[in-house]
């Protein structure tokens, strides 16, 4: 079935633990983004990429690092994980060369640092 | 900026009822607008979307229309059913290849 795949589902993580939130599409979607999503602040982007070899900051970008050494995969790496990092985190994928350049998301990976 | 607002939940309301979630956003240029639902412990998925003024999205008895010189995309809905229970966002893509800049979202529950 055609979509992105997230991993873990669910992790819990002590402060200061490095953690990759892994992402594969099989789309060949171009673009890739990483959100996430925290009560009364809806979904905030962390990083993007619109194209492999490239990535690009968004609105949250402290604290989290991301590759794109392909066209299928975008990792998330949280180098050194705090509490304030607790949320639930949606790797997405578009194709941004079609005309409305439609989202399709993951189904979420909740991240808990204690 | 881009940014879009939409009104806060949650929204309550009964079986077979109107629903209207408002969205009003700031962009400069034309932007494409979108309203995306998340039904309980999944992702975001699209409902509609609306790429120039006037132009009406429409799925699963959901509207919105672009209206431009009320900057705002509404949604709506006739006849609201318990399936319909989910956190909605509304969101605007400026021309070019930026990101995706969502509202906070409106969580509807519809109870029978």
């Amino acid at each position: 079935i055609a979509g992105i795949t997230q991993a873990p589902t669910s992790q819990i993580l002590a402060a200061g633990r490095r953690m990759t939130l892994r992402c594969t599409q099989d789309m060949r979607h171009n673009a890739m983004y990483w959100y996430r999503q925290d009560l009364g602040l809806g979904l905030r982007l962390i990083h993007y990429s619109n194209t492999a070899g490239t990535t690009g900051k968004g609105e949250v970008p402290d604290g989290y690092s991301v590759s794109r050494a392909n066209t299928d995969d975008f990792p998330l790496t949280l180098a050194s994980a705090v509490p304030s990092q607790t949320s639930v985190y949606f790797c997405a994928s578009s194709d941004s060369h079609s005309g409305a350049n439609v989202l399709t998301f993951g189904a979420g990976s909740r991240l808990t640092v204690l | 900026g881009n940014s879009v607002t939409q009104m806060e939940g949650p929204v309550t309301l009964s079986e077979e009822a109107f629903l209207t979630i408002n969205c009003t956003y700031t962009a400069t240029g034309y932007p494409s607008l979108f309203w995306y639902v998340q039904y309980p412990g999944e992702g975001l998925q699209l409902l509609l979307k609306a790429t120039k003024a006037d132009d009406k999205g429409s799925n699963k008895g959901f509207e919105a229309t672009y209206r431009k010189e009320t900057t705002s995309f509404h949604l709506e809905k006739g006849s609201v059913q318990v399936s319909d229970s989910a956190v909605y966002f509304c969101a605007l893509r400026n021309s070019g290849n930026t990101p995706l800049v969502f509202g906070k979202g409106t969580r509807l529950s519809v109870i029978a």
